[in-house]
């Protein structure tokens, strides 16, 4: 199972409200890592997480906060979102997300986030 | 910080012609992976090399790891309609998982 799985697949919310992206994977793997993609541009790393550990916070603003429960699930919660937040956010995952040379992510489907 | 450039920004292609973009990144990279990206859809890893002036085939696809280590290439053989998408290179320094992505090179290929 070469899976990473997403929800919700779309989301529409409002600058106020308080949502969470939901991302899952079984292969074994242990680094997941968020990215937020606008359209027509390359994913823009947000969050690495290894060994359910946060490793690497790419100065994300603090409305962006992720959670990593367990070594298969890790959470994006959102808060007080700008208009300008809407985009696609991966989800990727690695097997080991420490040292060496880089590894293969798979990615996720991704949530489709549209701030109102 | 890290930049990594590709051209063309887009090809337009008709089926059965080849097709290549160039991958170059500000600083000399520790590997270099491609991932091509569907309209609609999410990057799918398709190889990743390490060695200096490394080339690698797969099908009717060729890559290419420059001998300095900054610049990268993928050529397609006479293109499908298959192979529409969006190419993406992607390098990493030091922290190996970290991974910054190349601008991209979309490509749209007609009959």
């Amino acid at each position: 199972d070469t899976e990473v799985t997403q929800t919700p697949k779309h989301l529409v919310m409002g600058m106020t409200n308080k949502k969470s992206l939901k991302c899952e994977q079984h292969m074994g793997h242990r680094a997941m890592y968020w990215y937020k993609q606008k359209a027509k541009k390359p994913p823009e790393l947000m969050f690495v997480y290894s060994y359910e550990k946060l490793s690497i916070n790419e100065s994300v603003p603090s409305r962006f906060s992720p959670e990593c429960p367990n070594s298969s699930l890790l959470n994006l919660h959102l808060h007080a979102l700008q208009p300008e937040d809407s985009a696609l956010y991966l989800c990727a995952s690695s097997r080991r997300g420490a040292g060496g040379i880089g590894e293969t992510q798979y990615f996720g489907p991704g949530t489709r986030l549209l701030v109102l | 910080g890290q930049q990594v450039m590709q051209i063309p920004q887009y090809q337009h292609v008709q089926e059965g012609e080849d097709f290549t973009t160039y991958c170059n990144s500000s600083t000399t990279l520790s590997n270099i992976q491609w991932y091509k990206q569907r309209p609609g859809g999410h990057p799918v890893f398709l190889i990743q090399l390490v060695k200096s002036g490394e080339v690698k085939k797969q099908k009717r696809l060729t890559f290419q790891f420059g001998e300095a280590k900054k610049n990268s290439s993928l050529h397609i053989t006479a293109t499908q309609t298959t192979d529409v998408g969006t190419y993406f290179c992607a390098g990493s320094t030091g922290t190996a998982s970290k991974l910054t992505f190349g601008t991209g090179t979309r490509l749209q290929v007609t009959l």
